[in-house]
């Protein structure tokens, strides 16, 4: 069964510090892995969105990583900010014949709570 | 607009009764997908249009839900006899087509609470 899976579920930094946000998928075939964070009582808003052959991308102090062999990718915030507290999802997508997106898979989402 | 619209932003209904739930997709986008998100969980796959067409619509959890986007651009979900278990977010997103990296671009989602 295709899965996404987060960890942690939960995570409390201080503003400033840096920190990790981790994912593991079964999804397969895969066509691309994405990051979205999510706001309270918002919808996701796209972060990053990586292809097979690509092993990292960045968007501002949002880094994202992802090992393809291993099935794994790893979201990084660098100098975290208040704002950056949400939930923080990643998403993978099935590859349907022909190069379309086909069907995305979120994961449960990590809750980032940034504390002054 | 400049993004993906979605009307209410909160319904709250009794048990048995019919709710729709509209969504305006951002101007040009061919592609349309509906989610459903319950609390502390990751939005959850219910349908996406491909123009008017349903391209998949294996994500209904049953045949009380049912969605339609008659002229390729607005779309609505439609739930008849809501049931307790139907309360959730409701998300609707939009992308210029289904094929390649196409980003969606999410609503804000309608709170759906059935008493």
């Amino acid at each position: 069964k295709n899965q996404v899976e987060q960890s942690p579920q939960s995570l409390i930094i201080l503003e400033g510090k840096n920190c990790t946000l981790q994912c593991n998928y079964t999804v397969s075939p895969f066509s691309n892995l994405r990051w979205y964070k999510q706001d309270t009582g918002r919808g996701p808003v796209s972060l990053t969105i990586m292809t097979f052959s690509e092993n990292t991308k960045s968007n501002g102090r949002y880094t994202a990583t992802l090992d393809a062999d291993t099935k794994q990718s790893s979201l990084h915030i660098t100098a975290s900010q208040l704002s950056d507290s949400a939930s923080y999802i990643c998403v993978v997508s099935e590859e349907f014949g022909g190069g379309s997106q086909g069907n995305l898979i979120f994961g449960k989402g990590t809750k980032l709570s940034v504390k002054p | 607009g400049a993004g993906v619209s979605q009307t209410p932003s909160n319904k709250v209904t009794e048990k048995g009764k019919y709710v729709e739930l509209r969504c305006d997709p951002i101007s040009g986008h061919t592609a349309l997908y509906w989610y459903r998100q319950s609390l502390g969980q990751g939005p959850e796959f219910l349908i996406y249009f491909q123009g008017t067409g349903a391209a998949d619509d294996s994500g209904l959890p049953n045949d009380r839900f049912f969605a339609v986007r008659p002229e390729g651009s607005v779309s609505t979900l439609k739930i008849q006899r809501t049931e307790r278990g139907d309360s959730a977010v409701y998300l609707c997103a939009s992308s210029f087509s289904l094929a390649g990296l196409n980003e969606q671009f999410f609503g804000p989602g309608t709170r759906l609470t059935v008493l």
